[in-house]
């Protein structure tokens, strides 16, 4: 079946570091892939997404490339801030017989310290 | 606002002490899904629903039903609540329901089984 896999977390950095978050995935056919956020006490949000190979999805600072050679999405940002504090979702979308259903990733915990 | 909506946010009951989760979202969206999260493991995903009175199994649906009577309106339903249910849960909507499609998310529900 289709599965997630994201680096180990809590990952802390001081503001303006560099950000990068692992994400590799398994699947059958050509998923979509997403960054999802969530912020404490709220709900997740779309971050950005990439629907087909070499895409580039990009929002708020962050980008992530669809890799299908390397089958990876990985998350970056050049420098984070204390507000991008919060966990983060890698997610796949395989649609078909899947429908809708989002396989995520075990989240990743970021704290930036000022 | 376009948003999905869940009541209560934090529940604590009984074993066996049937419970009731609302969801409703206000963008028109036919697909509707719920998910749980535990630490470590992600999102999972419990019952999903297509349109009107059609709703399937997601990867963890023991224990829980679902029904959707109106388009707006998703509600979970914990019959015999039990401690393995204590979770964070999750009431998500999109369009139609593709792989491709971004999904909007409640805010959650705490829910402590005693």
């Amino acid at each position: 079946g289709n599965s997630v896999t994201q680096m180990e977390g809590p990952v802390t950095l001081s503001e303006e570091a560099f950000l990068t978050i692992n994400c590799t995935y398994t699947a059958t056919g050509y998923p979509s892939l997403f960054w999802y956020v969530q912020y404490p006490g709220e709900g997740l949000q779309l971050l950005l997404k990439a629907t087909k190979a070499d895409d580039k999805g990009s929002n708020k600072g962050f980008e992530a490339t669809y890799r299908k050679e390397t089958t990876s999405f990985h998350l970056e940002k050049g420098s984070v801030q204390v507000s991008d504090s919060a966990v983060y979702f890698c997610a796949l979308g395989a649609g078909g017989t899947s429908y809708g259903k989002l396989t995520f990733g075990q989240g990743t915990i970021l704290t930036v310290h000022p | 606002e376009a948003q999905v909506t869940q009541n209560p946010r934090y529940l604590i009951t009984v074993t066996g002490k049937k419970l009731t989760v609302t969801c409703s979202q206000n963008m028109n969206h036919e697909y509707m899904s719920w998910y749980r999260q535990d630490p470590g493991l992600g999102l999972r995903q419990i019952y999903y629903s297509m349109n009107v009175e059609v709703t399937d199994k997601g990867d963890v649906p023991e224990g829980y039903k679902v029904s959707r009577k109106e388009k707006r309106n998703f509600p979970l339903i914990l019959e015999s609540p039990s401690p393995n249910q204590t979770s964070l849960y999750f009431c998500a909507s999109s369009l139609y329901g593709t792989g491709g499609e971004t999904q909007y998310f409640g805010p959650g529900t705490r829910l402590l089984v005693l």
